[in-house]
């Protein structure tokens, strides 16, 4: 059983499209997270949710938009896909916020 | 502003040991943590310092001085495998979320 999982785990679209990231994580943390990483490896922190409710959003452009339905789900959705865009999107969760941060396996997002 | 550096690049060879240093700025201290990370995976938790002095797992060993604001990372019989990338992270001012440092390169030749 994957602690967290995440999907697609490859998406290749065209500028201008909209995608969805799926994640959901088995290990009962009451803390969820978005990160993006970017092609020089810097990981860098998107959005917290505690127990459903948002608790970071990192000077992120509105045209990205999670939602987590439930403690265990924090999907993302992302509009009007731009070229820079294109990163590993990494979902994280912990037992509390800022704890052991446990990924899943990213989603390397490509848009051409 | 919270902000944490780290060496870019550390080029080492099988059985030898490599230290990592990260030097931080934070205002509040809740702790260094280290992560690792294979191309093309996730990164995993290695180790957690909240007090000061060495914290050892097997072959990896982590170190912190909270009056310097610097920890390292100390990898002992390298292996080939522990080509990765190594990552120092400090939560942020709230306590909600983990910042992470740019990342260190190892390579590890034979």
């Amino acid at each position: 059983d994957t602690a967290v999982s995440q999907t697609p785990k490859y998406l290749v679209t065209q500028m201008g499209n909209d995608k969805s990231i799926k994640c959901e994580q088995n290990l009962g943390h009451d803390t969820m997270y978005w990160y993006k990483q970017d092609s020089k490896k810097f990981l860098k922190i998107m959005f917290s949710y505690n127990n459903k409710e948002l608790i970071i959003n990192e000077t992120v452009p509105n045209r990205f938009s999670p939602k987590s339905p439930d403690k265990a789900h924090l999907n993302l959705h992302i509009n009007s896909l731009e070229l820079g865009d294109s990163a590993v999107y990494f979902c994280a969760s912990s037992p509390s916020p800022a704890g052991e941060l446990f990924f899943g396996e990213g989603s390397r997002l490509t848009v051409l | 502003g919270q902000s944490l550096e780290q060496p870019s690049e550390v080029t080492a060879v099988e059985g030898a040991i490599v230290q990592i240093n990260c030097t931080y700025q934070t205002s509040g201290f809740y702790g260094l943590s280290w992560y690792q990370q294979h191309d093309g995976g996730a990164p995993t938790f290695l180790s957690y310092n909240a007090l000061d002095g060495l914290e050892e797992t097997g072959r990896f060993s982590s170190f912190l001085s909270r009056s310097d604001s610097y920890g390292y990372l100390l990898l002992q019989e390298l292996q080939m495998k522990d080509s990765a990338s190594y990552f120092c992270a400090v939560p942020n001012q709230a306590g909600t979320a983990l910042i992470f440092g740019k990342g260190t390169t190892l390579s590890v030749s034979s």
